[in-house]
């Protein structure tokens, strides 16, 4: 029931792109996006709904595939301040649960 | 305002103590969420409120009692807990329960049960 995310670690140097992956087994009505910091609170990135996507940062985006019941999160010319866990959470019809994936450590190095 | 506060920031307690957790929000949000985080996992839903109701419990155990006085409060009574209760708690608020809306989380409380 829990989406799963891959990969479970990345690293990158700054500049670098990465994707983050989100998959779950149920039909979705929603995808979250959140970024944590070591010893933070989870901080909201972006939200994507049925029929769309929605970008919420500037070189962070993201595309939810209703079909696939998959979300991907997109990071272009990373900078030091992505560093963190990334996680998605899921939002399954008639439910108001917000279920987080598994998570996505990133680090980025000078 | 965008911010959610949780109070205390560290607790530690004995198995037979009783304590709260204080979690406020003044963005007018009429859903409100606990969640449990244990190291390197995900959050998991324990409570949802919506307004001022219980909607959501997660077949959370009886010594966890939430409590929602106001649209702005929302307290977890701890009483009896147990060692692997440790962990750090968060507190969260969204305008409203749909999937369509973002939640905004608090600090949290580091949660240290002995």
């Amino acid at each position: 029931q829990q989406p799963v995310q891959s990969p479970q670690a990345v690293i990158l140097r700054e500049g670098e792109d990465a994707v983050i992956n989100c998959s779950s087994s149920k039909a979705l009505y929603s995808v979250h996006w959140y970024r944590q910091k070591h010893g933070e609170a989870p901080v909201f990135l972006m939200i994507l709904l049925k029929g769309g996507e929605q970008k919420g940062h500037e070189k962070i985006s993201a595309s939810f595939n209703e079909k696939k019941q998959q979300s991907s999160l997109y990071l272009t010319a990373s900078q030091l301040s992505y560093s963190g866990t990334y996680f998605c959470g899921t939002v399954s019809y008639n439910t108001d649960k917000l279920i987080f994936g598994t998570g996505t450590r990133l680090q980025v190095f000078p | 305002d965008t911010e959610v506060t949780q109070t205390p920031k560290h607790l530690v307690m004995g198995m037979t103590n009783k304590k709260s957790l204080k979690c406020e929000q003044h963005m007018g949000h009429r859903a409100m969420y606990w969640y449990k985080q244990k190291a390197k996992k995900p959050p998991e839903l324990m409570f949802v409120y919506s307004y001022e109701k219980l909607s959501i419990n997660e077949s959370v155990p009886s010594r966890f009692s939430p409590e929602c006085p106001n649209s702005s409060l929302l307290n977890l009574h701890l009483h009896a807990l147990q060692p692997e209760d440790s962990a750090l708690y968060l507190c969260a608020s969204s305008p409203r329960t749909s999937g369509a809306y973002e939640q905004y989380f608090g600090p949290g409380t580091r949660l240290t049960v002995t």
